[in-house]
């Protein structure tokens, strides 16, 4: 399976927003079931989910946190950074290829 | 609280089997469909296998077909993978989600055990 793509790192100011992209393709981000979600990953610890169907955000999860989609690639903007989002963070999208998932390539987000 | 703990992982030589064992608590297990990934060094996620609520129904990318198996057992909130025939490539880390059905997303995962398979 074609990983989606994101850039390797991001890194921003505290008190700055970043944006971090995932490009994939028609058959999966940019198909019509709008199906990415995104994970923060601290070093040796679970991954977190923090949006999913591209905009929605789970109970608990900040609203420093946004997503959207445009095409065949979907954002997570962090908005005023905080040392505690120093993070890996990846996406992910349902994939009408073979109806199973594929995973962004993971950024390294610093602060 | 929600919690998953996978467990079982280790070194083993190419060819051997493993059995990985994912135990959960703070949900009602049996609504849940339950699934297993992993993230080999260095390298993206990869989706590796799922299980329907009930266990009659499992699936499992094409790199671990006819050698890696699921099961679970609701009466304990557990969901195994059995790993046989392993090569190198299967070395990774290895994570239990749960997914509710209906849904895409993993909505909350264990911190992973890791697998290594090696000579």
């Amino acid at each position: 399976q074609s990983a989606l793509t994101q850039p390797a790192s991001v890194s921003g100011s505290p008190g700055q927003s970043i944006t971090i992209s995932c490009t994939g393709t028609d058959t999966d981000i940019g198909s019509a079931y709008n199906r990415v979600s995104w994970y923060q990953q601290h070093p040796g610890k679970a991954p977190k989910l923090i949006i999913y169907d591209v905009t929605n955000r789970p109970s608990g999860i900040s609203n420093r946190f946004s997503g959207s989609k445009s095409g065949n690639t979907a954002s997570l903007t962090i908005s005023g950074l905080q040392a505690a989002d120093e993070a890996n963070y990846f996406c992910t999208s349902y994939t009408t290829t073979n109806f199973f998932y594929v995973f962004g390539t993971g950024t390294e987000v610093s602060v | 609280e929600v919690q998953l703990e996978e467990s079982g992982g280790g070194l083993v030589q190419p060819g051997g089997s493993l059995r990985l064992s994912c135990t959960a608590s703070g949900f009602t297990f049996s609504s849940y469909e339950m699934n297993w990934l992993r993230q080999a060094p260095g390298k993206g996620l990869e989706y590796v296998s799922y299980i329907r609520e009930n266990g009659e129904w499992e699936h499992h990318a094409d790199s671990v077909k006819g050698r890696f198996s699921i099961s679970r057992d609701n009466s304990k909130n557990t969901v195994d993978l059995q790993m046989n025939s392993l090569t190198v490539e299967d070395t990774a880390v290895y994570y239990c989600a749960r997914k509710r059905l209906g849904t895409t997303y993993f909505d909350y995962w264990g911190p992973g055990t890791l697998v290594t398979v090696s000579s």
